[in-house]
């Protein structure tokens, strides 16, 4: 089946340092992948649409200079959290899909912790 | 806008007795697909079903089922026999038909708690 993975499983940096997420698709070709953040007890919030070689599509209030997606080829797409505070600290999730009439598959997710 | 609406936040269910979640959604579109997502303690997503809104047939993945009343926009989840390894957060989720990579739109989710 199709496979999503997602590093570093967990990280902690320091504020004002920048952390990159990769997401890679092993055994398909994403042309979009999504980007989710969520927080403690809540349900998975759409930051962003990746899509290979176009910039992404951001939802409205996610700052694009602070998380910025490239999604350089058909199997890996990256977050960049710029300059991190500790508000950024959270629960990020990576999706994609061979054909998403059936379903995303999604990363393992990244827990992100500024300090 | 699409939404999708999970009224229930949490839900508890005896070892091996039936549970039922509740899902409904709002739509102007007619054609669609729904999914329930499992999410454990791992916070790995698991997709558990998917339905097309235009089979009229309701969904089942062995001890899983859907009941789709596309009039009423509800899709609620049946799950059989409950197991330990049940318990977990579900979602239910939307995406439009059309074509393409549509995003999926996520409830917030319903905790089950599965009593041995």
């Amino acid at each position: 089946g199709a496979v999503v993975s997602q590093h570093p499983s967990r990280v902690i940096c320091k504020s004002g340092t920048s952390v990159k997420i990769e997401c890679r698709s092993l055994d398909f070709q994403a042309t979009t992948m999504f980007w989710y953040r969520q927080f403690p007890k809540q349900s998975l919030m759409l930051m962003a649409t990746s899509n290979e070689g176009s910039k992404a599509t951001y939802e409205q209030g996610v700052e694009k200079d602070k998380f910025l997606i490239n999604h350089a080829s058909l199997t890996l797409s990256t977050l960049t959290v710029t300059s991190a505070h500790p508000e950024d600290s959270s629960f990020y999730i990576c999706s994609a899909s061979a054909d998403s009439r059936y379903g995303y598959t999604f990363g393992s997710g990244t827990r992100l912790t500024v300090v | 806008a699409q939404t999708v609406t999970q009224s229930q936040p949490e839900m508890s269910v005896q070892e091996a007795e039936t549970v039922t979640l509740s899902c409904t959604y709002d739509t102007s579109e007619s054609d669609y697909y729904l999914f329930w997502y499992k999410q454990p303690p791992s916070r790995q997503m698991i997709l558990v079903i998917r339905q097309e809104a235009y089979k009229q047939q309701n969904a089942t993945e062995n001890r899983f089922s859907v009941n789709f009343q596309k009039a009423a926009k509800s899709f609620s989840l049946k799950i059989s026999d409950s197991q330990l390894g049940d318990a977990a957060m579900y979602f239910c989720a939307y995406r439009r038909s059309n074509f393409g990579n549509e995003k999926l739109t996520f409830g917030t989710g319903t905790r089950l708690t599965i009593i041995p």
